[in-house]
């Protein structure tokens, strides 16, 4: 298994809070992304990284902030959270961009972080 | 706008048989399509993935199949095994446009039936 480890794995919080998620690798892979999943929508880009201090939006970001000051840790900010951030955040890392190079480069997943909002 | 479909929320099969999982993409952009397994409470695992240089790719008892002109991949699994229970996820991605990622589709739900 890729070295991913997602950090809290479990989480309840009050609106209104700050939340921060933290994905660390050890596979000094060069992108990195965040993904929510929620019932009937299936996996969605938050936000995603190329690279250490270089980042960009994804699908979903409205709400959400990145970081990547190593290449080893993505941390996901969620400034003030909301009821609809409640949801499933997963992490995943990948060598290169996703077909670039050879079969098979696709993205390695954490466990993910269940984070409720209440 | 959904640029990769899963039409099938859920889908039955008895054990031994063959599983076919359908995906469509609208996307012309997209020439790189991988599926993806998920069990309750973990991680996305990758499963098998295809260039659209190819149409057909086998890795065991999975074989991705790849229809350019329909915009349609398929993911047939055989036998099927009671582990395979699990969600499926197809995604597609354009290998040019940089980072930004894999888009998925929402999941189709295989039961393997004992």
């Amino acid at each position: 298994d890729a070295g991913i480890t997602q950090s809290p794995r479990h989480k309840v919080t009050e609106t209104g809070t700050p939340v921060t998620l933290r994905c660390h690798q050890t596979e000094n892979h060069r992108y990195m992304y965040w993904y929510r999943q929620d019932p009937g929508h299936g996996l969605r880009l938050i936000h995603y990284s190329y690279g250490v201090k270089d980042t960009d939006k994804g699908e979903v970001s409205d709400g959400y902030s990145v970081s990547r000051s190593k290449t080893e840790d993505f941390l996901l900010t969620l400034e003030s959270a909301t009821s609809s951030q409640t949801s499933v955040y997963f992490c995943a890392i990948s060598r290169g961009a996703p077909g670039q190079g050879y079969e098979g480069s696709g993205a390695f997943f954490g466990q993910g972080t269940r984070l409720t909002v209440v | 706008d959904q640029q990769v479909k899963q039409n099938s929320p859920s889908l039955s099969v008895q054990e031994g048989r063959i599983s076919i999982l359908n995906c469509d993409y609208t996307n012309s952009m997209f020439d790189y399509f991988l599926w993806y397994k998920k069990y309750p409470a973990e991680g996305p695992t990758f499963l098998i993935s295809i260039s659209s240089i190819k149409d057909k790719n086998e890795d065991g008892r999975f074989t991705v199949f790849l229809n350019k002109s329909a915009k349609h991949l398929s993911l047939h699994i055989v036998p099927s095994q009671p582990g395979d229970s699990a969600v499926y996820f197809c995604a597609g991605a354009d290998s040019g446009g940089g980072a930004d990622g894999l888009t998925f589709g929402k999941g189709t739900h295989l039961i393997i039936q004992p």
